[in-house]
């Protein structure tokens, strides 16, 4: 069965790094998203994109975030000057037709 | 106002009973679904089962079914013949809009299930 992939599974930075999450979604899916989870709390979204532009982003979206699929099978969210509360459980998720969003495994960011 | 609303933070419930894990929804859209998800300890996102909002009967899936009651808003997720391994979080999500739209998901709080031996 297909599957999405993320990586890496659980990244570590020091405040003020960038990091950038790796996401593989389902190859012949067309919408892709970004959710994060605080610990313990609910999964929000982030951002959605199709046809290689932003469909639809939320309020924790801003400036320091962007997306990108540079190569049309990788879809990476970048955080530029991660905050400690930045820390969270990313979730990529892609969706093809009918309606089912698939989550990839998450990657646990931890910004010290 | 909330999109959607868990009110059981925590359930338990004994092995192979039934258990009925709350959710109710806010939207003013006539097109939607709603969906739930579990989530083990793991942490991934497991998909279990969709409702349409057009569609007219209950969902099924194996041993999991969406009681859903379109008037008082409400999908909420059943499973019957409960296995240890349904210990989890279980959230309800709703999606506005039509169906084969990129539009994103609402998720409630989550309910933690535990099952009893």
């Amino acid at each position: 069965e297909p599957e999405v992939t993320q990586t890496p599974s659980h990244q570590v930075t020091q405040m003020g790094q960038e990091v950038i999450l790796r996401c593989v979604p389902i190859s012949n899916h067309l919408y892709f998203y970004w959710y994060r989870q605080i610990l313990g709390q609910k999964v929000e979204f982030l951002v959605s994109f199709y046809n290689n532009e932003i469909s639809e982003k939320s309020e924790i979206f801003d400036d320091q975030f962007s997306v990108e699929r540079p190569d049309g099978s990788n879809f990476t969210l970048k955080i530029r000057s991660t905050k400690l509360e930045d820390s969270a459980m990313y979730f990529c998720a892609s969706q093809g037709v009918p309606y089912e969003q698939y989550f990839g495994p998450g990657t646990r960011l931890t910004v010290t | 106002a909330q999109k959607i609303t868990q009110t059981q933070p925590g359930m338990f419930v004994q092995e192979k009973e039934a258990v009925t894990l709350d959710c109710t929804y806010d939207t003013s859209d006539q097109s939607y679904g709603l969906f739930w998800y579990k989530q083990p300890s793991s942490g991934e996102m497991i998909f279990l089962i969709y409702q349409g909002s057009y569609d007219e009967q209950n969902a099924t899936e194996g041993r999991y079914s969406l009681n859903f009651q379109k008037a008082r808003k409400s999908a909420n997720l059943v499973i019957s013949a409960s296995q240890l391994g349904d210990s989890a979080m279980y959230f309800c999500a709703m999606r506005e809009g039509l169906v084969n739209t990129g539009n994103q998901f609402y998720f409630g709080t989550g309910t933690s299930l535990t099952v009893i031996p």
